[in-house]
């Protein structure tokens, strides 16, 4: 089956940890996105990389890093510096980047910072 | 820069159509419209995309006046596995590597029996 991973599911991390959140595509798409949700609210965008080794700041990055090193993955990393991490996390893909692709979505991650 | 506005709730009952319109006054000549489902605790589901009339699909329509600063979903005869939140997004495409998506804020729907 073709489709997203993320995991884990559910994390918790310690405050002043570093965390990284995992997020996996077999969809072969270019484009790959960070997104945030907190409760009632819609998503606000973290990263977005268009190709392997090229990645983009999106609206909330701060306190945020991103790699790309194979075109199927696409980790997170909450760093210490995020002062209010936790949230919902969703992984999404899609063919090429921009708004005309449908984005395809992970499961998403809940991190609670204890 | 678009910025799309959604109302924040609405209710209907099964079998209605339901119709749920986003704001994007400021939208820009390549940006598309595009519609999502979010279940609870799960990842949105695309719905509709179009850039201009009308589209129509398996589950729903969207509808967009000629100017675009609009968009309306329509959904037909819901159910109750319809209640869900509901997001319109506008890829806001200023060229090359360089471009944001604008999603809404949601609409939460409830579908009563």
């Amino acid at each position: 089956d073709g489709g997203i991973t993320q995991s884990p599911k559910y994390l918790f991390r310690k405050e002043g940890q570093n965390v990284t959140l995992s997020c996996e595509q077999n969809l072969n798409h270019d484009a790959m996105y960070w997104y945030r949700q907190d409760p009632g609210q819609g998503l606000r965008l973290i990263y977005y990389s268009q190709i392997v080794n090229d990645f983009q700041k999106g609206d909330i990055a701060e306190g945020y890093s991103v790699s790309r090193e194979k075109k199927e993955s696409f980790p997170l990393t909450v760093t210490s510096a995020q002062k209010n991490p936790t949230a919902f996390y969703l992984c999404a893909s899609s063919p090429i980047a921009g708004g005309r692709d449908e984005q395809f979505f992970g499961p998403g991650t809940r991190l609670t910072v204890l | 820069l678009a910025k799309t506005t959604q109302p924040i709730s609405m209710d209907s009952y099964e079998g209605q159509e339901v119709n749920i319109t986003c704001s994007h006054n400021n939208i820009a000549t390549n940006d598309y419209i595009t519609w999502y489902q979010q279940f609870p605790s799960q990842g949105p589901r695309f719905i509709i995309q179009g850039y201009k009339t009308k589209v129509t699909n398996e589950v729903a329509s969207l509808f967009i006046p000629a100017d675009r600063k609009s968009s309306t979903l329509s959904l037909p005869r819901v159910s109750l596995s319809d209640t869900a939140v509901y997001y319109c997004l506008v890829g806001d495409m200023k060229g090359g590597s360089n471009y944001q998506l604008i999603w809404g804020a949601g609409t939460k729907l409830i579908i009563k029996p």
